[in-house]
């Protein structure tokens, strides 16, 4: 494994079943997220993860949880999907969750990507 | 709310120099980022800016004003690789990325 890798590569659902998007990377980064990327929107960011064993959620989190069992792996599940929840899926890690100003802020690295189709 | 504008599409000629410009309107600025997205993939990082000024990167430049809440993308030389879509960032009060829409970028021959 070299980065960061996502399964599927893409989904098609059915609304209300339960779905897991994997997401692993190999490059011991603390910082994860999910974003959720939609045509004519920016990257939304759905939940993250600062480091292994804790999680937040992001501006869009409603249907979504995660988990951070350990540094490599952070799953993102929906539990019921619906229709508008069609969308592409990225991960992304990054070695630190931000520093001041001025500073190396570091830079988040992306997976690539699960296309899902909820019908 | 947080806001970030940037041109939906811009069309440049191979060999060309275009600019693409982003505004925004976030609690707090700890940093802007450029990202490069060819159809189908994942973002790639291309440039950070967090002070004023111009940084380069080969034929890629990205300019930052914190006090005008501004930002370009300057690609020079341009080629057909350079057909993507360019999503501007910036890091928030709390660290979190704030994303545009992005710039889908058509490079005609």
């Amino acid at each position: 494994i070299a980065g960061i890798t996502q399964a599927p590569t893409s989904q098609i659902l059915a609304a209300g079943r339960r779905m897991t998007l994997r997401c692993t990377q190999d490059m011991r980064h603390n910082a994860m997220y999910w974003y959720r990327q939609d045509l004519g929107l920016g990257l939304r960011l759905i939940h993250y993860s600062n480091t292994a064993g804790t999680t937040g959620k992001g501006e869009v989190p409603d249907g979504y949880s995660v988990s951070r069992a350990n540094t490599d792996d952070f799953p993102l599940t929906l539990a019921s999907a619906v229709p508008s929840q069609t969308s592409v899926y990225f991960c992304a890690s990054s070695d630190e969750s931000g520093t001041s100003g001025g500073n190396t802020i570091d830079t988040q690295y992306f997976g690539p990507g699960t296309r899902l189709t909820v019908l | 709310g947080q806001n970030i504008d940037q041109p939906t599409e811009m069309t440049a000629t191979e060999g060309a120099i275009v600019q693409i410009n982003c505004t925004y309107q976030t609690s707090g600025f700890n940093g802007l980022f450029w990202y490069q997205q060819h159809a189908g993939e994942a973002p790639t990082f291309l440039s950070y800016n967090v002070l004023d000024g111009l940084e380069e990167k080969g034929r890629f430049s990205s300019f930052l004003s914190r006090s005008k809440g501004y930002s370009y993308l300057l690609l020079k030389e341009l080629q057909m690789k350079d057909s993507a879509s360019y999503l501007c960032a910036v890091f928030d009060s709390n660290y979190q990325l704030i994303w545009g829409a992005g710039t889908k970028l058509i490079i005609k021959p």
